[in-house]
């Protein structure tokens, strides 16, 4: 079953410091895999797309990387803001249907 | 630009009653889509639109009905709503279809909605 699978499922950090969020899927074939953030109350926005020869994007103090032969994704958040709190889901686009297939979410909570 | 809108923000319906919520983007795109997320759950894709007057079936289109007269406009209709409907729900646009490598899901801002 095509299935994306993060962890953790919430984390707490103080302002300042460093985070990785972990994404595993189980898509085959995939064409792309991307990150959205998503603030409480407000939809998904994208932070970072990447095709499946991508290893690593950045945008900002966020770095995902991309093992496409291990099937996992990381997105790495470099010091960190309060306004970094929020939900980051990981989606893979499915190749033979060309569908979206979304995480559940890794809750992040920054705190000063 | 607005981007994407979604009105009601909130509403409580009753079992058995209908009611319609619209989707409005400003961007010209030709892709339209309607998702629900659910505690504990991915989005999933209720019903989608590769533009004007056509609509298409997604993962969880049962209960659930969709227009789009107006390349801007994607309608979502709810003809007898049941407790399983209460969940957010998200309207997205994008300029191409998702197939394409870099193609970018704009989102709503959402709609909360309860059923009794």
């Amino acid at each position: 079953k095509n299935q994306v699978e993060q962890s953790p499922q919430s984390l707490i950090i103080l302002e300042g410091k460093n985070c990785t969020l972990q994404c595993n899927y189980t898509v085959s074939p995939f064409s792309n895999l991307r990150w959205y953030k998503q603030d409480t109350g407000r939809g998904p926005v994208s932070l970072t797309i990447m095709t499946f020869s991508e290893n690593t994007k950045s945008n900002g103090r966020y770095t995902a990387t991309l093992d496409a032969d291990t099937k996992q994704s990381s997105l790495h958040i470099t010091a960190s803001q309060l306004s970094d709190s929020a939900s980051y889901i990981c989606v893979v686009l499915y190749y033979n249907t060309d569908k979206l297939i979304f995480g559940t979410g890794t809750r992040l909570q920054v705190f000063p | 630009n607005a981007g994407v809108t979604q009105t009601p923000k909130f509403r409580v319906l009753k079992t058995g009653q209908s009611m319609t919520l619209l989707c409005a983007q400003d961007m010209n795109h030709e892709y339209m889509y309607w998702y629900r997320q659910d505690p504990g759950m991915g989005l999933r894709l209720i019903h989608y639109s590769v533009g004007e007057g056509t609509t298409a079936k997604g993962e969880v289109p049962d209960g659930y009905n969709v227009s789009r007269l107006k390349k801007q406009n994607f309608l979502l209709g709810l003809e007898s709503a049941a407790p399983s409907q209460t969940s957010v729900y998200f309207c997205a646009s994008s300029y191409r279809p998702e197939g394409w490598a870099h193609n970018e899901q704009f989102f709503g801002p959402g709609t909360r909605l309860t059923v009794l």
